[in-house]
């Protein structure tokens, strides 16, 4: 079984263009949940979906982030017009059922802004 | 002020060494979590617990619910467990959304 895919595993980009990270939950989890680990500085929760539906989006930034969870492939966290401060590690994780569950974080992606 | 805090924030220690790493916080939670990120930067779930005390191999987690308080003890330390040790707490009504302790950065010497 497979664990949790992250794709790719690092990405550079330069100001002002897209980045799209995507996610692979582990087998049977249709619960994902999208963190992010800037330089020196703790995980953050980003967003939460489940498939079709975005659960809790309260710690994305208000503007340029977006995340979706389609019915079938990964889930995709999409950052238009990047600037220097989105460089960080965006981790994402997956559980089985309702929380509370035990989270299978993937390996992240490391962004990188130029 | 973070909802979660560790501590020590850096922790080093012989190898054979227990190690205690603690957490406490200050909302009231429906899970408490302890991971581990490898020097790579992979995060490994190693427990999550609600109540009493879990233990896996050498490790040990244990909880207090009314002290609003965790610790992770190491037994018999060894350096494949030098790593950054992070706890973070469910608060039940948020669904799933985890908050972070700013993890312990723990070095194991031969």
């Amino acid at each position: 079984n497979a664990g949790v895919m992250q794709n790719p595993r690092h990405l550079v980009r330069r100001r002002g263009q897209e980045a799209r990270l995507r996610c692979s939950p582990m087998k049977g989890h249709s619960h994902v949940y999208w963190y992010r680990q800037l330089p020196e500085e703790g995980l953050k929760f980003m967003v939460y979906l489940q498939k079709e539906n975005i659960i809790d989006e309260s710690g994305m930034p208000k503007e340029r982030f977006s995340a979706e969870f389609p019915k079938e492939g990964p889930s995709i966290l999409r950052i238009q017009q990047v600037v220097r401060g989105d460089s960080a590690a965006y981790f994402c994780a997956s559980s089985p059922g309702t929380p509370p569950e035990t989270q299978y974080f993937g390996p992240g992606t490391r962004l990188l802004v130029l | 002020k973070n909802e979660v805090e560790q501590s020590p924030q850096n922790l080093t220690a012989q190898e054979g060494e227990f190690i205690t790493i603690n957490c406490s916080y200050s909302v009231g939670i429906s899970a408490l979590h302890w991971l581990q990120q490898h020097p790579g930067g992979g995060i490994v779930s190693l427990f999550m617990l609600s109540s009493g005390k879990k233990k896996h191999g050498r490790l040990i987690a244990t909880i207090n619910i009314q002290e609003k308080h965790s610790s992770l003890h190491i037994t018999a330390s060894h350096p494949r467990d030098s790593a950054v040790y992070i706890c973070a707490v469910d608060r039940g009504s948020t669904l799933g959304r985890l908050y972070f302790g700013r993890g312990t950065q723990l070095t194991v010497w031969p």
